[in-house]
């Protein structure tokens, strides 16, 4: 059973589209959630919480729907440094341990 | 901006021999964990780390691992005898404040490509 789910891609966009990725997870308890931008051999870096009302962050939106258990991340007018893997992250409501989906890859073509 | 660091940035060793991996997290945090991933895979949670003593840690940190934070600024990841499968990249991370989860950001630090022969 894989607690966060994630189409691992890769999703091949031009310039300026628009791309969306989901996220599933599997404890209903979950609490708090993240999308998270990993650049290859390099580290996680955050890029937005996501919060139950949504989220936007410029470009970036970010949806929670807990009936169904899954996280959203939009991106808007895609730019060639978007190209990432997108990982989506979940926690249970306490600092102790977080739950990684493997990512979604994303390249954006000129 | 604050940032974890670590090191070695790589690291190669001998099956079965013991390797320390070393991370300086951010000064005033209180939460530090450590993570690995191997190639082309997710990254995995290992353990976690708080008031000088593990929160909670995943099925893969078992015996054969385990953390310490000897002097209140670095947070130590020991490997004892090390196996072919250990080799991945380990990242140490650290949050701050603990007043709510879902305002944290975990910072990463740029972790140690550990290659076990």
């Amino acid at each position: 059973r894989k607690e966060v789910e994630q189409d691992p891609g890769p999703f091949n966009v031009p310039e300026g589209a628009t791309v969306a990725f989901n996220c599933t997870y599997s404890n209903s308890a979950s609490q708090s959630f993240f999308w998270y931008r990993q650049d290859c051999r390099k580290e996680p870096k955050l890029l937005m919480s996501v919060y139950s009302s949504g989220n936007e962050d410029g470009r970036f939106t970010a949806q929670l729907n807990r009936a169904s258990q899954y996280i959203s991340l939009l991106i808007r007018d895609s730019k060639l440094s978007d190209s990432a893997t997108y990982l989506c992250v979940v926690n249970e409501g306490n600092f102790n341990k977080f739950y990684f989906g493997s990512g979604t890859k994303l390249n954006v073509k000129p | 901006e604050p940032e974890v660091t670590q090191t070695p940035s790589h690291q190669v060793t001998q099956m079965g021999q013991e390797v320390i991996l070393r991370c300086v997290p951010i000064s005033n945090h209180l939460y530090f964990y450590w993570y690995r991933q191997i190639l082309g895979q997710k990254v995995e949670f290992l353990v976690s780390f708080y008031n000088n003593e593990i929160s909670e840690k995943s099925e893969i940190f078992d015996d054969q691992f385990s953390v310490e934070r000897p002097d209140g600024s670095n947070f130590t990841l020991k490997i004892r005898s090390t196996k072919l499968e250990d080799s991945a990249m380990y990242f140490c991370a650290s949050s701050g404040q603990g007043r709510d989860v879902s305002q944290e950001t975990q910072y990463f630090g740029p972790g140690t490509r550990l290659l076990v022969l």
